[in-house]
């Protein structure tokens, strides 16, 4: 267990929906990273927060967002639903800026199924 | 681009060979660089990591090694059993960002 949890684990939905992945990061993690990994593919980074703000932007959709809280869960929203953003979604945690190379731990991922 | 590059995309070895798979990256400012490694609908697992100041590290039968000069880094796992089959994951941190090589899937034939 990483000490990172993700929820829902599993999500089916129709197309043209919208839906919320929600993420808690290890304790005491103050960065949260978003990934999308579509079957048989790596993962591609979609955005990441710092302590509550956006500090990196990667290959995110424009109908999709995030936002980290002041309790430094995040969320990710994914709107207009298409049958291509099923995938599996994983965010990860890692600690403070500038101390360089802190190591990643990822969550057990949400599996979006669009129907 | 910015994805690492990662060879071979797979790897097929005996039970007890060695693997080892290669990741090139772009930035010599990047300064650490994590392997995972993914079983089939589970988590991305780190499983070794190395930083810019040191050329190797190990850790049981996985080892890692860093060529700065050649902005290479690559993955050696010796002794290879069925359960290391899965697939493996470089990656480059540059700045506030990882990026992930294309992946590796290693077959470890008993």
């Amino acid at each position: 267990d990483s000490g990172v949890t993700q929820t829902p684990k599993h999500l089916i939905t129709a197309t043209g929906q919208r839906v919320t992945l929600r993420c808690s990061p290890r304790s005491g993690d103050l960065s949260v990273y978003w990934y999308q990994q579509s079957l048989d593919q790596g993962l591609q980074f979609l955005i990441q927060y710092y302590n509550g703000e956006e500090r990196a932007k990667g290959n995110i959709l424009e109908r999709f967002s995030a936002q980290q809280f002041p309790d430094l869960h995040s969320e990710l929203n994914l709107s207009s639903l298409e049958l291509g953003d099923s995938a599996l979604y994983f965010c990860a945690s890692s600690g403070a800026l500038g101390r360089g190379g802190n190591e990643q731990f990822f969550g057990p991922g949400t599996r979006l199924t669009v129907l | 681009g910015e994805n690492v590059e990662q060879h071979p995309s797979t790897l097929s070895v005996q039970e007890g060979d060695s693997a080892v798979i290669k990741c090139t990256y772009s930035d010599s400012a990047s300064n650490y660089f994590p392997w995972y490694k993914q079983e089939l609908g589970k988590r991305p697992q780190l499983i070794i990591d190395i930083r810019s100041n040191v050329g190797e590290k190990k850790d049981q039968r996985i080892a890692v090694t860093l060529n700065k000069t050649a902005k290479h880094f690559s993955l050696h796992i010796t002794e290879t059993q069925p359960e290391d089959s899965a697939v493996y994951f470089c990656a480059e941190n540059r700045g506030n960002q990882f990026y992930f090589g294309t992946g590796t899937s290693l077959t470890v034939i008993p």
